[in-house]
């Protein structure tokens, strides 16, 4: 079964320090999603990309925050500067139509001291 | 008020019980209804969707009623692998596309 992969599993990073997000997603999905889960509470919304832009992001996705496609099989989230909230499992989804078709990845594990 | 409302539970319940979930949302607008599974740790999954009729996969039976803005979810004849958190979810289309919004999870722990 076609899968989205997510890389790291893990990232430790410190407070103030940028990171990249990694996701592959299913080769003939047009779109693209970032959500993010602080632990113990529920998976929230980040951005949604199709057609090679951003279609709608939510609050949380500030300045701080960008998505780039950049060779039409990555999928990348890029935090500029960490901060301690941003501590979270971030996953990545894609889907090709159809909103029953979506699949998540096993998210990356992002920590910030 | 939260757009997606659950009871976090945990409901706590012998193998062979059955079992139910509700949830309601506050968005009138919204369009598909899903009940996801997520396991410590992991990825949601996709359970099942949840159409106007009722439907049904195997064990588990999914309500919407509209009109009360209420989604439920109801599994049968419970298995340790049922333990999990249960998260309902709803999609709203816009014109920029849909997107997902979770509920809270409801927490399901079947012991022996």
């Amino acid at each position: 079964e076609p899968e989205v992969t997510q890389t790291p599993s893990h990232q430790v990073t410190q407070m103030g320090q940028e990171v990249i997000l990694r996701c592959v997603p299913i080769s003939n999905h047009l779109y693209f999603y970032w959500y993010r889960q602080i632990l113990g509470q529920k998976v929230e919304f980040l951005v949604s990309f199709y057609n090679n832009e951003i279609s709608e992001k939510s609050e949380i996705f500030d300045d701080q925050f960008s998505v780039e496609r950049p060779d039409g099989s990555n999928f990348t989230l890029k935090i500029r500067s960490t901060k301690l909230e941003d501590s979270a499992m971030y996953f990545c989804a894609s889907r090709y139509s159809g909103v029953d078709g979506y699949t998540f990845g096993s998210g990356t594990r992002l920590t910030v001291v | 008020r939260k757009e997606v409302e659950q009871d976090p539970g945990p409901f706590n319940v012998p193998e062979g019980a059955t079992v139910a979930f509700n949830c309601t949302y506050s968005n009138s607008a919204s369009q598909s209804f899903f009940w996801y599974r997520q396991d410590c740790r992991k990825e949601p999954k996709l359970l099942m969707s949840v159409y106007s009729s009722g439907n049904e996969d195997g064990r588990f039976t999914a309500q919407l009623n509209r009109a009360s803005q209420y989604i439920s979810l109801l599994i049968r004849d419970s298995k340790l692998s049922d333990s999990a958190t249960y998260l309902c979810v709803v999609n709203t289309h816009n014109n920029a596309g849909n997107m997902l919004t979770f509920g809270g999870g409801t927490r399901l722990m079947v012991k022996p």
